[in-house]
């Protein structure tokens, strides 16, 4: 049962285009969500956040945006650069239950391919 | 440099041969954990720790041991491996449990191979 879902294993987009991508949950009791990104042969690496209480969370060129009716989340990274093609990874967690035990529920991963 | 290490990157072994994947982090942070990545599933806990002495199940536990005798370390141990535990598998940590900013930093990763 995967709680956390990211539909589209790749995503490929021209430099300087908007890249999107997408995470579906199906645990109502999620109320933060997070993007790490992952390179080759590194660990993932935190990239930016939200709690349910917002619904766009914006750091530079990345972000994201939070539909709880839907439980959809998004991230949007304008311009895309080379340099974004990585996999990246959306989590969701339950508040009172990271702060309990800091327990992640991952999706399956995106990769992003963005062409010169 | 703050980091989490992960010892050794790459493993090959067989079935049945008792294994121990290092981790350590040099952040004073209390909380770590240990994920494995498998294509099609993403990363899922294996066990986690909230300080020392202190370790719990995550999603997928078996087959698995941890330990925590000193906050910097944090062991994943493999009593009896088989191949379907051949996964690349991350080390991760962060200060507390949770928090807005308590960002869990990951280490590069061991990918294991159990024949």
């Amino acid at each position: 049962d995967q709680q956390v879902k990211q539909n589209s294993p790749s995503l490929s987009v021209q430099e300087g285009r908007i890249s999107i991508l997408n995470c579906d949950y199906t645990n109502s009791m999620f109320d933060y969500f997070l993007w790490y990104k992952k390179y080759p042969a590194e660990g993932p690496t935190f990239l930016i956040s939200i709690s349910s209480i917002k619904d766009k969370n914006e750091d530079g060129r990345f972000t994201v945006f939070l539909n709880k009716s839907a439980k959809h989340l998004s991230l949007h990274i304008v311009p895309s650069q080379p340099g974004d093609s990585a996999v990246y990874f959306c989590a969701a967690s339950v508040w009172g239950h990271y702060n309990q035990g800091g327990k992640l529920i991952f999706g399956q991963g995106t990769e992003l391919s963005v062409k010169p | 440099e703050a980091q989490v290490t992960q010892n050794p990157r790459y493993l090959i072994t067989v079935t049945g041969k008792k294994l121990t994947v290092t981790c350590s982090q040099n952040m004073n942070h209390e909380y770590m954990s240990w994920y494995r990545q498998d294509p099609g599933l993403g990363l899922r806990q294996i066990y986690y720790s909230m300080n020392v002495e202190v370790t719990d199940k995550g999603d997928v536990p078996e087959g698995y041991k941890v330990s925590r005798k000193e906050k910097r370390n944090f062991p994943l141990i493999l009593e009896s491996p088989s191949p379907n535990q051949t996964s690349l598998y991350f080390c991760a940590s962060s200060l507390t449990t949770g928090g807005s900013t308590d960002t869990q930093y990951f280490g590069p990763g061991t990918r294991l191979t159990v024949l």
